[in-house]
């Protein structure tokens, strides 16, 4: 499976874009990215995926860059409940692939977003 | 909306017993998953199921086992307890290979 890398933490103001980062540089041509936050005592909570194109929707855009090896979680007016961990995902093949949707979470970012 | 949700929100237990952790998912999903969080190790996988009576093993699934007699409905279970199970447990389940939706999780201690 494809591994990611994220920044273990960044801080945002409040209304302000949060930018988060992700390389993944070994993604597979078949491989989406995706986006998960944890905010405190919750479980995770599914953000958004892209395979190839930037993609938007009510809680953020995924921006992709041409040759897939990183990508970008654009929170575009972050509030205090923003404040979670983000975790970018690369699913495993789907093609022929018994994967079966399994996501493999790495330490993800700590997003602060402050007053 | 997708709901999953699991029996306890907390539960103790003594080292040795039985332990059974119940999730129920009510959107007709195939997969389901159990995975264990712990402070510096992140989430990993521990089983998952893509059917009925169907299981796989992830990656860490010793000392534990599941059940999965009916689809919305996915059992984890330690069958002699130990402290070192003590962790937050969260099952999740999909569509495929779509977004997965999580429980609240199971705050385990062992003692």
């Amino acid at each position: 499976d494809a591994k990611t890398t994220q920044p273990p933490s960044m801080d945002c103001a409040e209304g302000r874009a949060a930018n988060l980062p992700c390389n993944h540089s070994t993604i597979s041509g078949n491989e989406y990215v995706y986006w998960y936050r944890q905010i405190h005592s919750q479980g995770p909570q599914y953000i958004i995926h892209g395979l190839k194109n930037n993609e938007t929707n009510e809680m953020a855009s995924l921006i992709i860059t041409e040759d897939r090896k990183s990508s970008t979680l654009i929170l575009p007016h972050a509030t205090l409940r923003d404040t979670a961990v983000y975790y970018c995902i690369v699913s495993p093949p789907t093609a022929g692939g018994t994967s079966y949707g399994k996501l493999t979470f790495g330490q993800g970012t700590i997003l602060t977003v402050h007053p | 909306d997708v709901k999953v949700t699991q029996s306890s929100r907390y539960l103790v237990k003594r080292t040795g017993e039985k332990v059974f952790l119940e999730c129920v998912q009510d959107m007709d999903h195939e997969n389901m998953f159990w995975y264990r969080q712990d402070p510096g190790l992140g989430l990993r996988l521990i089983y998952f199921s893509y059917d009925v009576k169907m299981k796989e093993k992830g990656d860490i699934p010793e000392g534990y086992s599941v059940s999965r007699e009916k689809k919305e409905r996915f059992s984890l279970i330690l069958e002699s307890a130990s402290t070192n199970q003590t962790s937050m447990y969260l099952c999740a389940s999909s569509l495929l290979v779509t977004e997965a939706f999580f429980g609240q999780g199971t705050r385990l201690t062992v003692v």
